[in-house]
């Protein structure tokens, strides 16, 4: 599997919900981020969490990372049908290439 | 304050012609990133540059892909002789200078979809 895989591939929930997203890694890492994108549009940068942190908090976002099991996990509570988006998370690698390696997405539906 | 802008939204070549995509970073940013993505795939990192100069092109192909970042005026992918496999969404981010987060957050544009028939 490749950097940055984010589980499950497609996620539908009713309103109201919360919605959890995985994604897994594999190699050391500075800081893992989570960006949003809407169909056509470009990503959006949600939150970051370093390499060093547990966990933060981002209005309704929440994100843990363990490195020790290199996976992190990105909880929107009290979902809205505006959620509904391809949601992404992206590792800056130490020793790495420059840019961020991007996961495959987690498909989002919020069923109103 | 605008965002990132890209230009053409959709472009349209033929097999063998030249695709040039265009990129404006937010203003007073300096690192500029050059993503590809395909249907149903996240981004795949292609060259990272900075103002005349190229930092990473780890990630381009070494053939017919090139990009650049004038002192002046927009970064430019350039892509030659398309063929069919260079069909997809390419997207630009741009970040603060170093120390300032770069790679910490990446601003970026719509994207600009390339078909080539």
């Amino acid at each position: 599997s490749q950097q940055g895989e984010e589980d499950p591939q497609a996620l539908s929930i009713q309103e109201g919900e919360n919605a959890t997203m995985n994604c897994s890694y594999k190699t050391s890492i500075n800081n893992l981020q989570w960006y949003r994108q809407n169909s056509g549009r470009g990503l959006v940068h949600l939150i970051l969490i370093r390499s060093n942190e547990r966990e933060k908090h981002s209005g309704r976002l929440r994100v843990t990372l363990d490195t020790s099991k290199k996976s992190s996990s990105l909880l929107i509570t009290a979902s809205r049908a505006a959620d509904t988006a391809s949601y992404f998370c992206a590792t800056d690698e130490r020793g790495g290439a420059d840019g961020l390696t991007f996961g495959k997405g987690t498909h989002l539906i919020i069923q109103p | 304050n605008a965002g990132v802008m890209q230009n053409p939204r959709h472009l349209v070549r033929r097999r063998g012609q030249e695709a040039r995509l265009r990129c404006s970073p937010m203003k007073g940013h300096s690192h500029v990133y050059w993503y590809r993505q395909l249907p149903e795939e996240g981004l795949k990192f292609m060259v990272y540059l900075q103002k005349e100069n190229i930092i990473d092109e780890s990630g381009m192909p070494k053939e017919r892909f090139s990009a650049e970042f004038p002192k002046e005026g927009p970064s430019i992918l350039r892509i030659q002789q398309v063929v069919r496999g260079d069909s997809a969404a390419y997207f630009c981010a741009s970040s603060p200078p170093t120390g300032q987060g770069a790679n910490e957050k990446l601003f970026f544009g719509s994207g600009t979809q390339l078909s080539v028939l």
